[in-house]
Order: structure tokens, then sequence, then C-alpha cells
């Protein structure tokens, strides 16, 4: 089945840094890539989403980008900010299933003022 | 427009008993997954739900069971409970037939079993 791997699992920059997080997944017919954003105590919030027929996107501060190829998709947030601080997971949804996220297992992203 | 609701916020059991959770999807939605997150862990898949069926199911065993209402609300029931069911347990909803469709989820029921 669907394996999904996160790295790193904690990252720290400055605020104004950009952040980078990366994630591989091994079945080639995973079609569909979101991410979510978790604060302490509440559930994950997408933040973010592509799909399989699109190499980029991008919303304000945030950016995704998928290489198919490589099977590895990556989220990049630039002009970070104290309120960024939570942990980011990666998903994927396998080919053929009908909607079931298998996420990475989570990085803890820390801004520092 | 109400987002994904969930109730208990805080539920603590201990070995052995039954427990129900609720969800609410967000105005809109048809279906409902329920997802179990284990502390500092991602989210686990335990099944989906549309147009009252089961439509698919992950790796849990057959104690974890649910229901989906006609007014697409849904809940998911845990026998038997063991300590390693203790999570946070978040029922996320979408609308369509499934194939990546986008799931927003609910703030989750944290279940202590003791």
């Amino acid at each position: 089945g669907e394996n999904v791997e996160q790295h790193p699992s904690t990252l720290s920059v400055q605020e104004g840094d950009s952040a980078v997080i990366k994630c591989t997944y091994s079945d080639s017919a995973s079609n569909y890539f979101p991410w979510y954003k978790q604060e302490l105590g509440k559930g994950p919030q997408l933040i973010i989403d592509i799909r399989s027929n699109v190499g980029e996107k991008k919303d304000q501060r945030i950016a995704v980008t998928l290489n198919k190829t490589a099977k590895h998709f990556s989220l990049h947030i630039t002009e970070t900010q104290p309120e960024d601080s939570a942990v980011y997971f990666c998903a994927a949804v396998p080919g053929g299933s009908q909607g079931n996220l298998i996420f990475g297992k989570g990085t803890k992203l820390s801004v520092k003022p | 427009d109400a987002g994904v609701t969930q109730s208990p916020t805080h539920l603590i059991k201990t070995r052995g008993q039954q427990v129900t959770l609720r969800c609410s999807p967000k105005s809109g939605h048809d279906t409902v997954s329920w997802y179990q997150q284990a502390l500092g862990q991602g989210p686990q898949f335990i099944f989906q739900y549309y147009e009252e069926e089961e439509r698919q199911r992950g790796n849990f065993p057959d104690r974890f069971s649910g229901h989906q209402f006609p007014n697409y609300s849904s809940e998911l029931n845990v026998n038997a409970l063991l300590l390693g069911d203790s999570a946070l347990y978040l029922c996320a909803s979408s609308f369509g037939q499934g194939f990546g469709d986008t799931q927003y989820f609910g703030p989750g029921t944290r279940l202590t079993v003791l």
C-alpha cells in the first residue's frame, strides 16, 4: 500500500526566513496531495493541496511543488511568521482509493521572533 | 457556515468499555471519514461513510464500527476498549464520489482509556 515519508521531523527558522518540508510517496498512482497545519489541541487545517496534473501551486506565502517522476512533493513557506509555528502534515490519496488520506509523520515547525 | 463539529471534546473510559463519538459534517458535505491520531503521529484512516454505507475501511479491527445517518452526520463506535485506543479521533467531511475530494477536519475527540 501507499507509504508517505516526511522530512524533517523538526524545523526551526528565524522569522522572515523560508521553510521547506519534503515528502515522498510510494504509489505512483496517487493523484491528490494535501498539506495540513495542526496547532496544539486542534484538528488539522487544510492549507494547500495539489493534484497530479499540476506541477506547482501557490497561495500567497505558501507554495507546493510536485515531481511525479521522482514521487515527491514539497511545501514552501516564505517570509515565515511566529504564527506559522505548528505541526505540518503531508498526505496522499492512493490510486484507486476513494479518498482515504495516508499521512506523513509530521514536521514540527518553530519560527523564532 | 459551520465547519465540522465533533462531540464530546474529551472522554475518559476504562478498559473493556464501549464508546460512541459523534460528528456533524460541514454544510453541503455528504461524506464522512474517521481517523485515529496517536500522540506525535499522523492521523490514520479508520473508515469512510457515503450514502449511509461504509465505502472504504483502513486496517482497524472490527471493534471499530460506524454509522452514517440520513442527515449525513456520523458516529464512531469502539467496543472492548484497550489502553492502545487512547488517541485523538478526528472526523473529516467532504463532498463527492471520492478519488481525492478535499477533506476538512473537525477539532477531534480526545479519548483516554485507563
